[in-house]
């Protein structure tokens, strides 16, 4: 089967930073994503890692670990409008859908 | 807007009903999915076309019927749906080579009494 794993809640205060961790265990690997999606809104894709490494975008960056099958998200500077839940997915291979984690809904308080 | 367009955005259906959800997307995009989320739940993949063909059903129940009439729109047909079914559907587009980027509607949220 296919999984990915996620925290389902972390709250944090504004200025911190805050990193939200991504394991997964699929058949097959070619990437992972990240998306951000506000309360009664549509997720939005945050970023993208097929390679090993850090992608900075930003605030945001992430990080890939394909030896480690793991992978996380981390948001800097936090504001109040960064809270929102953020999903992981996951690509088996080029050109096939992703499959999501549960998500993790982040509270920022001031 | 976020460049994919669903509608209706709520929709109320008896058990008995037939009714349709649209997905339209002016990207350029050839590739187009259905999706389910529910609380608690991660998104769940229902359908998946690539240049208009289905590509992809993942188990869906025969109550829901996928059409793809061209690489613009996408729509979801549903009937004698079940209250477990009550969910929001959203809809998302991308290059079929670049799946790791959607873009999603806003989805429909489907109450089914």
């Amino acid at each position: 089967g296919q999984s990915l794993e996620q925290p389902s809640e972390v709250t944090a205060v504004e200025g911190a930073i805050v990193q939200i961790n991504c394991t997964y265990q699929t058949s097959g690997f070619y990437g992972l994503s990240w998306y951000q999606q506000h309360d009664g809104g549509a997720p939005t894709f945050l970023s993208y890692n097929g390679l090993d490494g850090l992608e900075e975008t930003g605030r945001f960056s992430s990080f890939l670990s394909r030896s480690d099958s793991y992978g996380y998200l981390l948001l800097q500077e936090l504001q109040m409008k960064d809270s929102a839940s953020y999903f992981c997915a996951v690509s088996s291979r080029a050109g096939t859908a992703l499959i999501f984690g549960k998500g993790t809904t982040l509270s920022v308080s001031s | 807007e976020t460049g994919v367009t669903q509608t209706p955005r709520h929709l109320v259906m008896g058990m008995t009903n037939k009714k349709s959800l649209k997905c339209e997307q002016h990207l350029g995009h050839n590739a187009m999915y259905w999706y389910k989320q529910s609380a608690k739940k991660p998104l769940e993949l229902m359908f998946v076309y690539n240049f208009k063909e289905q590509t992809e059903n993942n188990s869906v129940p025969s109550r829901f019927s996928p059409e793809c009439p061209n690489s613009s729109h996408l729509f979801l047909h549903l009937h004698t749906l079940q209250p477990e079914d009550s969910a929001l559907y959203l809809c998302a587009s991308s290059q079929a080579d670049r799946t790791y980027g959607y873009t999603f509607g806003s989805g429909t949220r489907l109450t089914v009494v």
